[in-house]
């Protein structure tokens, strides 16, 4: 596997159901971010990882749980989702850590469906 | 605050050269990245600019005013696999990077 992988691509889920969304990056990166990416609006930057370490909660329903074990991994766990979470979902990572925040390298994203 | 413009659709001839502006206001400002998502894949980057000034790669130049919180991306000879969207991302304070709604690019034969 090369470059920023995430799995799975497509995912519907009812709004009681709990489910996980995994990224893994094979950079050597130290920095992974969760975006959601919805129709007609920018990309939201929900999530960075620097290092392992959170440094940004961009005010993300708790109903959102992100865990990253270590550089290469990143998750997001979802439980009790509602139908305006349905978006894409993408992960990206940058090298030395945020210094190089500005060139993010992207997976595929998830297409979520919450029904 | 933070505010970032650029326009939300652009059309151009397939050999033609488009510019797609972008004017941003952000904290503590860094640089400015541009960077390419095709319909249902995702963003890649393309470039960074720090200082004022063009920086060209191939058919793709993007330049960057810090004077005037304004920078472009410069396609040249459009091919069809040009058309995409194009987002402007400017890193603020804290290496924080905004994406706007980006730029519709279609080019027509």
């Amino acid at each position: 596997e090369t470059g920023v992988t995430q799995t799975p691509r497509h995912l519907v889920m009812g709004m009681t159901n709990k489910k996980s969304l995994k990224c893994e990056q094979h950079l050597g990166h130290n920095a992974m971010y969760w975006y959601k990416q919805s129709a007609k609006k920018p990309l939201e930057l929900m999530f960075v990882y620097n290092f392992k370490e959170q440094t940004e909660n961009n005010s993300v329903p708790s109903r959102f749980s992100p865990e990253c074990p270590n550089s290469s991994h990143l998750f997001l766990h979802l439980h009790t989702l509602q139908p305006e979470d349905s978006a894409l979902y993408l992960c990206a990572s940058s090298q030395e850590g945020l210094a190089k925040a500005y060139e993010q390298y992207f997976g595929p994203g998830t297409r979520l469906t919450v029904t | 605050g933070q505010s970032l413009e650029q326009p939300s659709e652009v059309t151009a001839v397939e050999g033609a050269i488009v510019q797609i502006n972008c004017t941003y206001q952000t904290s503590g400002f860094y640089g400015l990245s541009w960077y390419q998502q095709h319909d249902g894949g995702a963003p890649t980057f393309l470039s960074y600019n720090a200082l004022d000034g063009l920086e060209e790669t191939g058919r793709f130049s993007s330049f960057l005013s810090r004077s005037d919180s304004y920078g472009y991306l410069l396609l040249q000879e459009l091919q069809m696999k040009d058309s995409a969207s194009y987002f402007c991302a400017p890193s603020g304070g804290y290496q924080k990077v905004t994406f706007g709604t980006g730029t519709k690019l279609q080019v027509i034969p």
